[in-house]
This record gives C-alpha cells, sequence and structure tokens, in this order.
C-alpha cells in the first residue's frame, strides 16, 4: 500500500540553523500539505502546495518557513533560523483532494 | 476564528461502545474527518463527511449535522488497540480543493479489561 515517507525521523538542531525537512508524497496524489504537532497539543495546518505554489498558508507559516518541489517526487520544508518554539513533530500529508494521507513524521526538536 | 471543540479524555471498556462527539464554528465547511493518532505516531484516517447523516465502516461510524455543526465518532466492540486519540477536523474553504484541516484538540479513549 502506498505511503507518505519522511526523512529524517528525528532531528536536533542548534537554535538560529537551518533544517530541512524531506516528504516524499504518495505519487499520484495532487496536493502536499505540512503540519506540526507541539508536544501535548493539536496537530496545527502550516502550509498546503499545488500545482507547484503555495496555495494556502497560516499564520504560522512566516517569513522563516519556505517549501518547495525541487523533482517529482521529494517535498521540502525549511527552516532558515530555529526557534525553541519550532520543537515539534512536523507531519507531511498528501491526499487526491479527499482525505489526506499523513507521513510518520520528523521529531524536530531546537536547542 | 475556527473553534472545534472535543472532550478531552474518554474511558470505556472492551466490548463496548462508545461515542465522541465533535462541535465545530467555522469560516465555512467542506467536510469533517476523524483521524485515530496513537501516542508519537502520525494520523490515521478513520472517516469522512460531507453532507449530514451516519457513514458506517465496519466497527466505527460518523454522524454529521451541518446545521448543528456537530458531528461523533461511533466505535462499537471495543479493542485495547482502540486506545488512542481521536482528532476531529473540519475542511475549510479555500484558493483550492486541497485545502487545509483545522484540527481539534482530540479526545484521548483508554480502554481497559
Amino acid at each position: 500500500e502506498p505511503e507518505v515517507t519522511q526523512t529524517p525521523s528525528h532531528q536536533v538542531t542548534q537554535m538560529g540553523q537551518e533544517v530541512i525537512l524531506r516528504c516524499v508524497p504518495i505519487s499520484n496524489h495532487l496536493y502536499f500539505y505540512w503540519y506540526r504537532q507541539i508536544l501535548g497539543q493539536k496537530v496545527e495546518f502550516l502550509v498546503s502546495f499545488y500545482n507547484n505554489e503555495i496555495s494556502e498558508k497560516s499564520e504560522i507559516f512566516d517569513d522563516q518557513f519556505s517549501v518547495e518541489r525541487p523533482d517529482g517526487s521529494n517535498f521540502t520544508l525549511k527552516i532558515r533560523s530555529t526557534k525553541l518554539e519550532d520543537s515539534a513533530m512536523y507531519f507531511c500529508a498528501s491526499s487526491v483532494g479527499g482525505e489526506q494521507f499523513f507521513g510518520p513524521g520528523t521529531r524536530l526538536t531546537v536547542l | 476564528g475556527q473553534n472545534i471543540d472535543q472532550p478531552t479524555e474518554m474511558t470505556a471498556t472492551e466490548g463496548a461502545i462508545v461515542q465522541i462527539n465533535c462541535t465545530y464554528q467555522t469560516s465555512g465547511f467542506n467536510g469533517l474527518f476523524w483521524y485515530q493518532q496513537h501516542a508519537g505516531e502520525a494520523p490515521t484516517f478513520l472517516s469522512y463527511n460531507v453532507l449530514d447523516g451516519l457513514e458506517e465502516k465496519g466497527r466505527f461510524s460518523s454522524f454529521l449535522s451541518r446545521s448543528k455543526g456537530y458531528s461523533y465518532l461511533l466505535l462499537k466492540e471495543l479493542q485495547m488497540k482502540d486506545s488512542a486519540s481521536y482528532l476531529c477536523a473540519v475542511r475549510v474553504p479555500g484558493n483550492q480543493a486541497g485545502t487545509a484541516l483545522i484540527f481539534g484538540k482530540g479526545t484521548t479513549l483508554s480502554v481497559s479489561s
């Protein structure tokens, strides 16, 4: 069964450093998303991506964040200068327009 | 603003039936989803309602009333493995069909023997 994959599973970084989180969506899906979940809190929408451009973003997705689809399979989330409060689980998801399928997540720890 | 409310915690015993309620007030509505999330894992899709009524899928059913801004997830014949967090999420209209899911805080269900 096809699934969304994410790498790395766990990333530890120093405050102020740049990180890139990687995702491979399900191959025939058209819509891609990033969500985050701070420990013990709810899942929060960050950004959606369709047809090679951002279609929606939340207020969390500020200038420190960017997304890219560098080739036909990868979908990346970059945080330019990490802050302590960026520590969270980051989930990638994809869909054909209906239910969204989530990847296993990357746990980002900012020290 | 967007507001989705669910009970924080529920407990039940194996073999029982449990109903998890969700109420929502959102700027538009384009479907309601239920996800299951085990601790430390990704949400997995359970059900989807866009029209009023009941959707049944094995041991799981979900109900929607758009006029009341209300949904519930019904779990029958509970098993220990059903112990998890259950997330109610509303899809709100946006620029494209693949739009954001707004999640509630989740209901942690504990099933005991």
